[in-house]
């Protein structure tokens, strides 16, 4: 079974924020939740990861629920550039199992 | 800071043929992961190597195989390819060691794509 569910697609207008949500119902408590993209025929790219509190960086912030049962991570003013496929991850010493990931679509 | 970098960046063999993939990881890394990525899928893990030894690996069979150089550099070898085994592998790198308390996030390189025909 899969670690972590995530909805297969979802739009976001430009400029606005982009939520992506991730339900890992059976985190353990030694997991992270990391988040990753892919942008089309490249290497995924690391966004952000927390364990407990929320996150926040220069790309993104992270939200976890206080029961550690979902995540979302948000870009807070969405461009075109950031269309491409989000990976919800979990952690647990030197292992990481990514999910089937999001394809956000960005639209003018 | 030059990232992870793998060659070739394509790669076309023919069934029954060997293939040999190539990942230099960031410099200080010592550790380095090998994902497949088949088209429209995710990634699923296949190697996980540190300190030149193999740490882990996920279900694939053993004609995945691959190992770690003294410069922590990897290869990554695939024997008697199969159609299915068409996919985009990709390699990362983290440094180490890894403790609960600290860990670090995976960098990835653009990959090699593999077709097998």
């Amino acid at each position: 079974d899969a670690k972590t569910t995530q909805p297969t697609s979802m739009d976001c207008a430009e400029g606005r924020a982009a939520n992506l949500p991730c339900n890992h119902s059976t985190i353990s408590g030694n997991e992270y939740v990391y988040w990753y993209r892919q942008i089309h025929s490249q290497g995924p790219q690391y966004i952000i990861h927390g364990l407990k509190n929320n996150e926040t960086n220069e790309m993104a912030s992270l939200i976890i629920t206080e029961d550690r049962k979902s995540s979302t991570l948000i870009l807070p003013h969405a461009t075109l550039r950031d269309t491409a496929v989000y990976y919800c991850v979990l952690y647990n010493f030197n292992k990481f199992y990514f999910g089937s990931g999001t394809k956000l679509n960005v639209k003018p | 800071e030059a990232g992870v970098t793998q060659s070739p960046t394509h790669l076309i063999k023919t069934r029954g043929q060997q293939a040999t993939l190539r990942c230099s990881p960031i410099s200080g890394h010592t550790s380095v992961y090998w994902y497949q990525q088949a088209l429209g899928l995710g990634l699923q893990f296949l190697l996980w190597y540190d300190e030149g030894e193999e740490r882990n690996r996920g279900n694939f069979p053993p004609r995945f195989s691959g190992r770690q150089f003294p410069n922590y550099s990897s290869e990554l070898n695939v024997n008697a390819l199969e159609l299915e085994d068409s996919a985009l592998y990709l390699c990362a790198s983290r440094t180490g060691p890894q403790t609960f308390s600290y860990n670090s996030p995976l960098h990835f390189g653009n990959g090699t794509r593999l077709t097998v025909t």
